[in-house]
């Protein structure tokens, strides 16, 4: 079974640029999480789709930052225009049932982000 | 606001070694503990998940044990291995799906 998986694996843009992100679940997954680790910091919750609803998002630094899950398969983060201070890995993460917080989230390799 | 401490933030151990850290969560509204295992350049890997006061997992060298009431997790590895070297994640549940990472401890282990 495929795991979690996102794409690019790098990223480098310049400062004003966009960079769209994307993050393909285990298939079947209904939860579906972003992460973002900015260096040296902990892993911090962006937000959570179930299928193609945002359940969550209160961690979405500010509007620049729109996350998308249209059909409730793959999901995009897009950022525009991207600022120094977004650099790091952005982490994707799914987990099966609708109804199950204690369900265990399967990670995605990240997208590292690099804003000059 | 809502904090998930670990200590220590780092840990070296010989090979062979028993060692132990912590993951401290508040302990009001609580839902889960996660603990996770991350190598460098690797995803995060899930090891346990618990939701009961006095839950204990065990997965081969590697067990955790819970206490929701005064808000602390343990994760014991027993006779550390040099492919143990990782950093080890907790994450607190509190309900609504939010899941809220410790910095983690990272391991290293010298064979």
């Amino acid at each position: 079974e495929a795991g979690v998986t996102q794409f690019p694996s790098h990223s480098v843009i310049e400062k004003g640029q966009t960079v769209t992100l994307r993050c393909d679940p285990i298939s079947g997954h209904d939860n579906l999480y972003w992460y973002r680790r900015v260096m040296g910091k902990e892993i911090k919750f962006l937000l959570h789709f179930v299928k193609e609803s945002k359940q969550d998002e209160s961690g979405m630094p500010n509007n620049r930052f729109l996350a998308e899950r249209t059909g409730g398969t793959y999901s995009t983060l897009k950022v525009q225009p991207a600022e120094l201070e977004d650099s790091g890995v952005y982490f994707c993460a799914s987990s099966p049932s609708p109804g199950e917080e204690t369900d265990t989230q399967y990670f995605g390799p990240g997208t590292r982000l690099t804003v000059l | 606001i809502l904090n998930v401490e670990q200590s220590p933030q780092s840990l070296h151990v010989q090979e062979g070694d028993s060692t132990n850290f912590t993951c401290s969560f508040p302990s009001s509204n609580f839902y889960a503990l996660h603990w996770y295992r991350w190598e460098t350049a690797k995803s995060p890997e899930a090891l346990f998940v618990m939701t009961l006061n006095g839950d204990e997992k065990k997965k081969g060298r590697i067990s955790a044990t819970l206490n929701t009431k005064e808000g602390y997790s343990y994760l014991y590895i027993k006779g550390s291995q040099p492919e143990d070297s990782a950093t080890y994640l907790c994450a607190f549940s509190s309900g609504g799906f939010k899941t809220i990472f410790g910095a983690g401890t990272r391991l290293f282990v010298k064979a």
